[in-house]
């Protein structure tokens, strides 16, 4: 499969937990997105990547939330004592020089 | 005022229906039109985009931009069943990736 891949597909956590995600996109793509969407609502913008570089944060990002990309390859998403409002599809895009944006399936995070 | 205004529906049509989408806008710097199709719990999936006003087709797609009303569209010609899902604008600046979603119109083709 040379699409992007993420995972978890699903994960549950206890409110205060540690989670992180990650995120394979397509091997020659040097730009990468995190995206969060919520129940009813679009995909909303968290970050980027060009390579290694995080270019762009949203406000959205807050300091519970890190992202990562090293050695412009794969990249994580890790959010820090979970709230229940943190609950949502988190979405990873892979983007090529002159290319459409590519997403993942997803992570679809539950806090309880 | 979201950036991105998009009616989220639902709507229900008859197999074979001509099904009309839109989404409004306000930042005239948008360069990049598009629309992604999402079934329930995947993905967005890319159907179209345009980059500039005017009509692009592809099969019984016809996605349409008006950049002076700030007014995009997406017809579907001859719906089928397996059109049903959900249907996302997005807008982008400068990128084809930093995006602007509308918040998307669930789209219902029953038999």
């Amino acid at each position: 499969d040379t699409g992007v891949s993420q995972n978890p597909r699903h994960k549950i956590t206890k409110r205060g937990q540690n989670v992180t995600f990650r995120c394979d996109p397509i091997s020659e793509h040097n730009r990468l997105y995190w995206y969060r969407q919520t129940l009813g609502q679009g995909p909303e913008f968290l970050t980027y990547f060009q390579n290694e570089a995080q270019l762009e944060k949203s406000r959205l990002l807050s300091d519970r939330f890190s992202a990562e990309r090293p050695k412009g390859s794969f990249s994580t998403l890790e959010i820090q004592r979970t709230e229940q409002g943190d609950s949502a599809m988190y979405l990873c895009a892979s983007v090529g020089i002159g290319t459409e944006a590519f997403f993942g399936q997803g992570t679809r995070l539950t806090v309880v | 005022q979201k950036e991105v205004e998009q009616d989220p529906g639902p709507l229900s049509v008859p197999e074979g229906a001509i099904v009309s989408l839109n989404c409004t806008y306000s930042n005239s710097a948008f360069q990049y039109f598009m629309w992604y199709r999402q079934y329930s719990r995947k993905g967005p999936e890319l159907l179209m985009y345009t980059y500039s006003s005017g009509n692009k087709e592809d099969g019984r797609f016809t996605a349409q931009v008006d950049k002076s009303s700030k007014y995009i569209s997406l017809f579907i010609r001859d719906s089928q069943p397996s059109d049903s899902a959900t249907y996302l604008c997005a807008l982008g600046g400068s990128t084809l990736g930093r995006l602007y979603f509308g918040r998307g119109t669930q789209l219902t083709v029953w038999p």
